[in-house]
């Protein structure tokens, strides 16, 4: 059975520090990875995905996450936070095969961006 | 674009009383998902549909009713609310073909049962 573990639920950071969040994932098949984030009170949004070729994946806000799979891991950075990257960020993973599109979440992160 | 609409965005149900939350997208989705949202436990697959009339059990499917009578529409009913039952609920919806389709999800509906 897949599953993912984000190991820090929470991790405060300072503006304009770089930060890094954890992701690794457990499966037996080929996957594909997902990072969404959720802002207070709203609903998640898609931030990056990786579903093949390069393994280095990119947002538009400028976070990047790297597929390892030696490491089956797919953690998130950012080299320099702003106060508004303050949100739950979590990470995901689908069946490369699967016929439907279920995502398996992980607990989340919560990254508090401090002045 | 309206996307995934969910109503209400909040209610309060005493134990024992049967609700159902609503799920609307208006983008020609073939799959939708219920998640709920519990504090430490990230988010759980509740139910789900592939297409109209075909719906499957996520995750933790007990206390819960769904069923796909149009694309668009896709109600979670509570039979008899418990206090467990007290969760930040989302509906979820993509496209099926093609894989790794990005889920877009709706804004969330706040539960409490008491």
């Amino acid at each position: 059975a897949q599953s993912v573990t984000q190991l820090d639920s929470q991790v405060p950071v300072f503006e304009e520090a770089p930060v890094e969040l954890r992701c690794n994932y457990s499966s037996s098949v080929s996957v594909y990875l997902f990072w969404y984030v959720q802002y207070p009170n709203q609903g998640l949004q898609l931030l990056l995905k990786y579903l093949s070729g390069s393994t280095l994946v990119e947002s538009i806000n400028g976070f990047e996450a790297e597929f390892n799979k030696s490491q089956t891991s797919f953690h998130l950075r950012k080299p320099s936070v702003h106060i508004s990257d303050t949100a739950e960020y979590f990470c995901a993973v689908s069946e490369g095969g699967g016929a439907t599109n279920k995502l398996i979440f992980g607990t989340g992160t919560l990254l508090a961006v401090q002045p | 674009n309206a996307g995934v609409t969910q109503t209400p965005k909040f209610q309060v149900l005493k134990t024992g009383q049967s609700m159902t939350l609503q799920c609307a997208q208006d983008m020609n989705h073939e799959y939708m998902s219920w998640y709920r949202q519990d504090p430490g436990m990230g988010l759980r697959l509740i139910h789900y549909s592939v297409g109209a009339g075909i719906t499957d059990q996520g995750e933790v499917p007990n206390g819960y009713n769904v069923s796909r009578s149009t694309t668009e529409d896709f109600p979670l009913r509570l039979l008899s609310a418990a206090p467990s039952q007290t969760s930040v609920y989302f509906c979820a919806s993509s496209y099926s073909t093609g894989r790794g389709n990005t889920i877009y999800f709706g804004e969330g509906s706040w539960l409490t049962v008491v």
